[in-house]
């Protein structure tokens, strides 16, 4: 079975760039996150979907991220502009409902803004 | 991962056993987890507990007391491979729903 796959694995971007993070989870999740960790941080969640919707986006950065998550299945994560505190690795997670309690994570998006 | 307190650094030799401690407060606790890390990797799932008590698996067990808002992982027989970032996390519903509050992590360094 396929893991959490994450594209890219690694992005350099100037600041006030824009970026985008591609996730797909394993086949059958219906939840997927979006954490965000920085160097030598536990991951935070940015936002969580069931299926297609955003279900806690509190955390988000409203007025720089984006995230949709089309048809339930990938989810792609947006910075514009980007800023020099979003460096910081982007990981993503699936499991397969609110009744499972396994999170699958992704290899991540290692982001660096200069 | 301002609730969950666990030590930065811990070292130990191969052979050996290493306990990693965990405490946190939480006002909707659903579970807690331990993750291992290793650098530029993603967490991978070690253990679960939603109950008190010790769940033992292979060369790792972890503990919980709910009541004391403390958990312990334990590493036997410990390897150099087991040299990693090691991440406890709880499910806090009213926080956090099915998400997960991690904890900053320990490093445990394993020497010959």
């Amino acid at each position: 079975e396929a893991g959490v796959v994450q594209s890219p694995r690694y992005k350099i971007i100037e600041k006030k760039q824009p970026v985008a993070f591609w996730c797909n989870p394993i086949s059958g999740h219906n939840t997927l996150y979006w954490y965000r960790q920085n160097l030598g941080q536990g991951p935070e969640l940015l936002i969580r979907y069931e299926n297609e919707e955003a279900v806690d986006d509190s955390q988000l950065p409203k007025d720089r991220f984006s995230a949709e998550r089309l048809k339930g299945v990938d989810s792609t994560l947006k910075i514009q502009p980007a800023e020099l505190g979003d460096s910081a690795v982007y990981l993503c997670a699936s499991s397969l409902g609110q009744g499972s309690y396994e999170q699958y994570f992704g290899p991540g998006t290692r982001l660096t803004v200069t | 991962g301002q609730n969950i307190d666990q030590p930065t650094e811990m070292t130990a030799t191969e052979g050996a056993i290493v306990q990693i401690n965990c405490t946190y407060q939480t006002s909707g606790f659903n579970g807690l987890f331990w993750y291992q890390q290793h650098a530029g990797e993603a967490p991978t799932f070690l253990s679960y507990n939603v109950l008190d008590g010790l769940e033992e698996k292979g060369r790792f067990s972890s503990f919980l007391s709910r009541s004391k808002g403390y958990s312990y992982l334990l590493l036997k027989e410990l390897q150099m491979k087991d040299s990693a970032s090691y991440l406890c996390a709880v499910r806090d519903t009213a926080q956090a729903g099915t998400a997960l509050i991690f904890g900053k992590g320990t490093t445990l360094s394993v020497s010959s």
